[in-house]
């Protein structure tokens, strides 16, 4: 059982087609990352969030924290083929960030 | 220049054997991570040093042993390697711990025969 549960774990859609990444936990955390990473790359930072309720946007990606910090979203608008890739969330806990299950995204052009 | 390197990229090597992974960062930051990446794409954090102190050593096999000879360079270790060991390997670097962004490296792809 890993503590942070991402669903679709796999997503395949058309290009300019919207979609939503979810991040769940039972446990609460001080802060929440997202990440994508390539094939053959390491994982690049998108987005912090800290506050519960906190909402953030870059450019067409809109994250969302939980009110009880426990999970997020990420949604694309007008996804892309520039956005496939494996979407990571993960969350602080201590001084230590847990990784969450990964969402596969393919957008076909 | 590269933020996060890592060497080497690629690793094939006969079970039994000894192996070093080694990484550097040029960003200035004090704490550095090793972190492994299963097929399933699941991120698992190994260790992590701050300051070339461990501060976190999750439940690793002690086969794996870091060494961090100063704050810019975290290497890895692995004795005795195992089929099971085969994975992708991260490392990565931040300015702090919980709220700071880390960077990763390329990753080095071990494939134990």
């Amino acid at each position: 059982t890993q503590l942070l549960e991402q669903s679709p774990q796999f997503l395949s859609i058309q290009e300019g087609e919207n979609l939503t990444v979810y991040c769940n936990s039972s446990s609460v955390f001080s802060s929440l990352q997202w990440y994508r990473q390539e094939p053959g790359e390491g994982p690049v930072l998108l987005v912090t969030v800290v506050t519960g309720g906190e909402v953030k946007k870059l450019k067409r990606l809109t994250f969302q924290f939980g009110d009880a910090r426990k999970d997020s979203s990420l949604h694309i608008t007008a996804a892309q083929p520039g956005d496939t890739g494996l979407y990571l969330c993960a969350g602080a806990r201590g001084n230590q960030f847990y990784f969450g299950t990964g969402t596969s995204l393919t957008v076909i052009p | 220049d590269t933020a996060v390197s890592q060497t080497p990229k690629y690793l094939v090597t006969q079970m039994g054997n000894d192996k070093s992974i080694k990484c550097e960062q040029n960003l200035g930051h004090d704490t550095m991570y090793w972190y492994k990446q299963d097929s399933k794409k699941f991120l698992k954090i190994m260790f992590s040093y701050n300051n070339k102190e461990l501060i976190i050593n999750e439940t690793v096999p002690n086969r794996f042993s870091p060494k961090s000879p100063d704050k810019a360079h975290l290497n890895l270790h692995i004795n005795s390697l195992e089929l099971g060991d085969s994975a992708v390997y991260f490392c990565a670097s931040s300015h702090g711990t919980s709220l700071y962004e880390q960077f990763f490296g390329p990753g080095t792809r071990l494939t134990v025969l």
